[in-house]
């Protein structure tokens, strides 16, 4: 069956600095990837999703980007602010419009 | 749009009750799903209907949880009777069904389930 593993399970950085969180995963039937963010207290919400056919996508300062081959996608974020500070969890889908999420990781942004 | 919404926000109970949960999906929307959420867990999928339709209960932890969706603007999460692990965020999402099945899910606000 689908499963997923993220890390790191907890990312301190910078202000402006980049973030990367990444996502393996076993099962080569996969072939939807999104990111979603959750503030504290508030609901999990889509932040980017990247599809198997493509190997990255851009919206501003957040990126996707995927490697069919080695069964991993990575979240990056770029000049980190306070506000990015959430957890991110990976998730993936390959067999209707189930998804399986990852652990999840705390980011925090230190101003 | 109202987005999706859940009710009780909030419910605290004691050990042995019936707790129901409620869930109106977006309108327009024809996937359900149902979410607990822990520290020690995670987010795991307990339940989803497509139109209506229980497609895949695995995450169910055991009978006391019970799921329902009479018609395809409302569902209900049933734990009869509750104990104290219960304890963790529900949330309910839905999402469109149509064409292709990747499409996103769009969460409810939740409600933190505290049993005693």
């Amino acid at each position: 069956g689908e499963n997923v593993e993220q890390h790191p399970s907890t990312l301190s950085v910078q202000e402006g600095d980049s973030a990367v969180i990444k996502c393996t995963y076993s099962d080569s039937a996969s072939n939807y990837f999104p990111w979603y963010k959750q503030e504290l207290g508030k609901r999990p919400q889509l932040i980017i999703d990247i599809r198997s056919n493509v190997g990255e996508k851009k919206d501003q300062r957040i990126a996707v980007t995927l490697n069919k081959t080695a069964k991993h996608f990575s979240l990056h974020i770029t000049e980190t602010q306070p506000e990015d500070s959430a957890v991110y969890f990976c998730a993936l889908s390959g067999y209707g419009n189930k998804l399986v999420f990852g652990a999840g990781t705390i980011l925090r942004v230190k101003s | 749009d109202a987005g999706v919404i859940q009710s009780p926000r909030h419910e605290v109970t004691e050990m042995g009750q019936e707790v129901t949960l409620r869930c109106k999906p977006i309108s327009g929307h024809n996937s359900l799903f149902w979410y607990r959420q822990t520290m020690m867990r995670g987010l795991e999928l307990l339940i989803y209907f497509n139109n209506n339709v229980p497609i895949d209960d695995s995450g169910m932890p055991e009978d006391r949880f019970s799921a329902k969706m009479p018609n395809a603007s409302f569902s209900t999460l049933k734990i009869q009777p509750s104990e104290p692990r219960d304890s963790a965020v529900y949330f309910c999402a839905s999402s469109i069904l149509a064409g292709g099945p990747y499409n996103e899910q769009f969460f409810g606000p939740g409600t933190r389930l505290t049993v005693l």
